[in-house]
């Protein structure tokens, strides 16, 4: 069974910082990572995904990808307030039909 | 709007209850799926279906049934067998299997066993 590993936090960043958010899993098979970013009492929605090593940018998340020491990162840039949230670090199961989710790291983010 | 819709958001259930959580999406997505999520905790797979009228258990199957009769829906069914069924559901949905990682997920709904 695929395991997915997050620090629970919670990270607490000033406004304006970087927020780095970490993952590891255990299937070094495994080919494709997804950030999902849930507020609380609600459900969670896609942020990034990320498929070869190196990094992927989106507007101010950067998704970073190290297949051979098995973790993937969220970069937050100039965090804000709005960005205080869970974020679920998931990988697809051994099949491909579905995700296994991490526990999520909660970020708090203080203006 | 395109989207998921869960029902109800709020439900209180007795022991000894089953319960059903509807779940119908009009994005004309072949895959669905249902999570569970405790306080704190990631979620868990509790069943997903990838076409009509087939559905495989997810990792958390023990105590809860589904079925898959039209694309559109999905529910799923809470029964007394479920020792600690007080959680958030949620139900998602991808455009087909191969998608499984892009997932959209309804609003959930919250059961609470009194």
């Amino acid at each position: 069974q695929k395991e997915v590993e997050q620090n629970s936090g919670p990270l607490s960043v000033p406004e304006g910082a970087i927020a780095s958010l970490n993952c590891t899993y255990s299937d070094r098979g495994s080919q494709s990572f997804f950030w999902y970013r849930q507020y609380s009492g609600k459900s969670p929605e896609l942020i990034m995904s990320i498929y070869s090593n190196g990094d992927k940018e989106d507007g101010r998340f950067t998704a970073q990808l190290n297949k051979a020491s098995q973790y993937v990162s969220l970069l937050i840039r100039d965090s804000q307030p709005s960005d205080s949230a869970t974020y679920l670090c998931a990988v697809p199961d051994q099949a491909g039909t579905a995700l296994i989710f991490g526990k999520g790291t909660t970020l708090s983010v203080s203006s | 709007d395109g989207g998921i819709t869960q029902s109800p958001k709020y439900l209180f259930r007795k022991e000894g209850q089953n319960v059903t959580l509807s779940c119908e999406q009009n994005l004309n997505h072949d895959a669905m799926y249902w999570y569970r999520q405790d306080p704190g905790q990631g979620l868990r797979l509790i069943y997903y279906s990838q076409i009509v009228n087939d559905f495989q258990k997810g990792d958390i199957a023990e105590g809860y049934s589904v079925s898959r009769e039209k694309k559109e829906s999905f529910p799923l069914t809470v029964t007394s067998a479920q020792k600690n069924p007080t959680a958030f559901y949620l139900c998602a949905s991808s455009i087909d299997p191969g998608h499984a990682g892009e997932l959209f997920f309804g609003e959930g709904s919250r059961l609470t066993v009194l």
